[in-house]
């Protein structure tokens, strides 16, 4: 079955400096790419996604990369703020396979960023 | 987000007893899904349901069962709980978009089992 593999598992940043958190997959059907942000003590809530037929996607401060031959995605977060702190997962899913829209999550990098 | 809620929020309860954790939406989603969250290993799907009538097993189904009462009701059972089902359990919702969308959350249950 399909596998997320996600790295670093925790990543510490000081206030204003780059993060970035890459993953890959191991379903080459795959054809979905979301990040989640889940803060202390809340749900987890999606920041940006990414489909098959593009390589890059940016909004404001973050971006995601996807390299299909090599089978992994990337999350890029530019002059990270305080607030950046929490726990991102990335995630994949075949959503033709059936429409269920069926993810695979990856097991979460906890960012620190420090001011 | 107010429009999944889950019951009950917080839960206590000894080994080989019976637990059900019920989630309810207002987005008029067509798709639940149940996930257990443990440390170090992400959101693990448990169960997902099409609609009323289509029920699926995630990647982790043994122990637990689901009902889907209504388009907008979707239950988690453990039939007999064990200790390591101990885990925070979240219900999502999605619309029916075939290339993918949006799962939106409920707040967590978060489940110990004694």
């Amino acid at each position: 079955g399909e596998n997320v593999e996600q790295h670093p598992s925790t990543l510490s940043v000081q206030e204003g400096d780059s993060a970035v958190i890459k993953c890959t997959y191991s379903d080459s059907a795959s054809n979905y790419f979301p990040w989640y942000k889940q803060e202390l003590g809340k749900r987890p809530q999606l920041i940006i996604d990414i489909r098959s037929n593009v390589g890059e996607k940016k909004d404001q401060r973050i971006a995601v990369t996807l390299n299909k031959t090599a089978k992994h995605f990337s999350l890029h977060i530019t002059e990270t703020q305080p607030e950046d702190s929490a726990v991102y997962f990335c995630a994949a899913s075949n959503a033709f396979s059936g429409g269920y829209n069926k993810l695979i999550f990856g097991a979460g990098t906890r960012l620190a960023v420090h001011p | 987000d107010a429009d999944v809620t889950q019951t009950p929020r917080n839960r206590i309860t000894k080994t080989g007893k019976r637990i059900m954790l019920e989630c309810s939406q207002t987005k008029g989603h067509d798709r639940m899904y149940w996930y257990r969250q443990d440390p170090g290993l992400g959101l693990r799907l448990i169960y997902y349901s099409f609609d009323v009538k289509d029920i699926n097993k995630g990647e982790i189904s043994d122990g637990y069962s689901v009902s889907r009462q209504a388009q907008a009701k979707f239950s988690l059972s453990l039939e007999s709980a064990i200790p390591n089902q101990t885990a925070l359990y979240f219900c999502a919702t999605s619309d029916n978009r075939d290339r993918g969308s949006e799962q939106y959350f409920g707040p967590g249950t978060r489940l110990t089992v004694t």
